[in-house]
Parts: structure tokens; sequence; C-alpha cells
């Protein structure tokens, strides 16, 4: 099946620097890609939608200057949490849309970021 | 806005036993998934229900899809240690650019 991959898996940061979190589709070009994020014990909460070339799509409540999305081609993706505090540690999870899939909607899902701010 | 709720929030059950884990959703959709979550892990596909009445098996879990009643079902039969796992549904929803959303999850615990 289609793969996603994320990088880095794990990644401690220090309060106030910003971390980049990367989302690629391996085997097939990803025209959407999604970013949620989940707290432990929690469901995932979408947090924006990006599109290949376009500006990211924000959920309500996510501050789109501290959660900075890029989807420069059709297989990258990238999350950068600017400025982090301990708040933002989190699971982050990106998915992506294969155009090949049942009706161009079957979506694959990375295996996760988890980031800690120290 | 799209809601959708599971039900229960939390299951512990004996090997052997059958249950069922209810989601529900406010608004319609004809697409609904399951996936299962391990401790730390991401998401592990289990069933794509994409119809009205939708119904498919793998093992000892059946999913089932009702979008008139809005609600779709995950049933654990003669539950193993094994099943023990956070399970979410997510409904895709939208125009345009279709998104998941994520029902509140249910986490499963199967007692040897």
């Amino acid at each position: 099946g289609a793969v996603v991959s994320q990088h880095p898996s794990w990644v401690i940061c220090k309060s106030g620097t910003s971390v980049k979190i990367e989302c690629r589709s391996l085997d097939f070009q990803a025209t959407t890609m999604f970013w949620y994020r989940q707290f432990p014990k929690q469901s995932l909460m979408l947090m924006a939608t990006s599109n290949e070339g376009s500006k990211a799509t924000y959920e309500q409540g996510v501050e789109k200057d501290k959660f900075l999305i890029n989807h420069a081609s059709l297989t990258l993706s990238t999350l950068t949490v600017t400025s982090a505090h301990p708040e933002d540690s989190s699971f982050y999870i990106c998915s992506a849309r294969d155009r090949r899939g049942i009706s161009g909607n079957t979506i694959y899902f990375g295996e996760g970021s988890w980031l800690t701010v120290v | 806005e799209l809601k959708v709720e599971q039900n229960p929030l939390f299951l512990s059950m004996q090997e052997g036993k059958n249950y069922t884990i209810y989601c529900n959703y406010s608004t319609t959709s004809d697409r609904l998934y399951w996936y299962r979550q391990d401790p730390g892990k991401s998401l592990e596909s289990l069933f794509v229900l994409l119809s009205n009445g939708a119904v498919k098996q793998e093992g000892r879990l059946m999913a089932s899809l009702d979008t008139k009643a809005r609600l779709s079902t995950l049933h654990i039969t003669a539950a193993v240690h094994d099943l023990s796992a956070t399970y979410f549904c997510a409904v895709e929803w939208g125009s345009g650019t279709y998104k998941y959303i994520f029902g509140t999850g249910t986490r499963l615990k199967v007692l040897a």
C-alpha cells in the first residue's frame, strides 16, 4: 500500500525555538495533506489542510503564524512549530490523499512525530 | 460543524466476550473509516465504509454503516488480548476539499 513517512519520529527542543516536521508521500503524489495534533489519551484534532502550491487552510483556533505549513511539492509538506512552548508538546500526525485511490479520496497516515518542548 | 462521538469512551472486557462500539456523527456523510491506534503509534486502517448498509469483516472485527441514522458500529466477537488498543472512527466531510473528522476514540482493554 501507499506509504507516508514523517521525520523526525521524536524531537526534543528548547522552549522558544522552532522545529520542523516533514511529511512525505513516498510512492504517490498527494495534492492534499492534512496535519493533526493528538494530546495524550485524546483524539486526533485536525489542525490544517494543505494543498500543493497554495496556502494552507487552518481549522478554527489554530494559530497560523505559530504553525507554519508549507506544501511545496506533490510529495512533501512541512509543519514548523515556531517559538515552541511546553504546551505545544504533542503527537503530530500527517496524512496524505492519494489521488489514485477510491474516487481519489484514499488517505494514508504517517507514523507520527512526538514533539517535546522543554 | 461536524461532530463525531463514540460510545463508550473506555471499555474493559474479558476475553471471549462480544461487544459493540458506536460511532455517531452529526451531519450527512457517506464515508466512514475505522482505525486502530496502539500506544505511542500512529493509526492502522481497519475498515473503509463507503455507502449506506456497508458491512465489512476482518477477523474478530465487523464494521457497519447506516448513513440514514448517521451511525456506524464496530462489533468485536470473542475478544482476545491482542485487540487491546484505542479505536477511532473518522467521518469524511466537506465540500471541495474533503477532510477527516475523528471521533472521540474508544480505549479497549481486553483482560486475559
